[in-house]
């Protein structure tokens, strides 16, 4: 069964500091992996998701995540923090037709 | 679109009510979710539907939860006795399909406390 492992349950960076959260996941076919977004008192929204086309995956608000199969990770980044980002990060991995599953999720904290 | 709505956005009840938490999905969309989020087990999947139909409900805790779907465009999910330990935020999301291309649209949640 698929399963995701998101490393750190807080993260805290510098107002304009590089983010890195980081995801690796489990599968037993080829993932199809996802990163959500959800801001206090909020439903998750969709950043990006990768459907097997390109490693390298943009998503909304300047953040992208690239598909490394050999390290079976999905990290998520964005050069540059912004006060706005303070979040909590969920990864997810689905195996095709089956539902997501979700990681336990990381607390984005920004300092000013 | 409005989005996905639920309600009541909070709720409060006392240990052996009935809670029942009502969504409504986005217009047009096949599948309908419910999650539970708790800070020591993460968000949860319950059970998901496929046009008013349970597919999957093994995330269902225990026989004192229900859910039905009566129709496209409402969905009910039911404790019944609430015990403390179901405090929680229960999340109700849709998607056009199960398909990896169809993304989920989460409604605001409903956050409960069962005193």
């Amino acid at each position: 069964a698929q399963s995701v492992t998101q490393l750190g349950s807080h993260v805290s960076v510098s107002e304009g500091a590089l983010v890195l959260l980081r995801c690796n996941y489990s599968s037993s076919v080829p993932p199809y992996l996802f990163w959500y977004v959800q801001y206090p008192n909020q439903g998750l929204q969709l950043l990006l998701k990768y459907t097997s086309a390109a490693t390298l995956v943009k998503g909304i608000n300047g953040f992208e995540a690239e598909f490394k199969k050999s390290e079976t990770s999905f990290h998520l980044t964005k050069p540059s923090a912004h006060m706005s980002d303070a979040a909590e990060y969920f990864c997810a991995v689905s195996e095709g037709n089956t539902p997501l599953v979700f990681g336990k999720g990381t607390r984005l904290s920004v300092i000013a | 679109d409005a989005g996905v709505i639920q309600s009541p956005r909070h709720e409060v009840t006392e240990m052996g009510q009935e809670v029942t938490l009502r969504c409504k999905p986005i217009s047009g969309h096949d599948y309908l979710f419910w999650y539970r989020q708790t800070m020591m087990r993460g968000l949860e999947l319950l059970i998901y539907f496929n046009n008013n139909v349970p597919i999957d409900d093994s995330g269902m805790p225990e026989d004192r939860f229900s859910a039905k779907m009566p129709n496209a465009s409402f969905s009910t999910l039911k404790i019944q006795p609430s015990e403390p330990r179901d405090s929680a935020v229960y999340f109700c999301a849709s998607s056009l399909g199960q398909g990896v291309t169809d993304t989920q649209y989460f409604g605001p949640g409903t956050r409960l406390t069962v005193l």
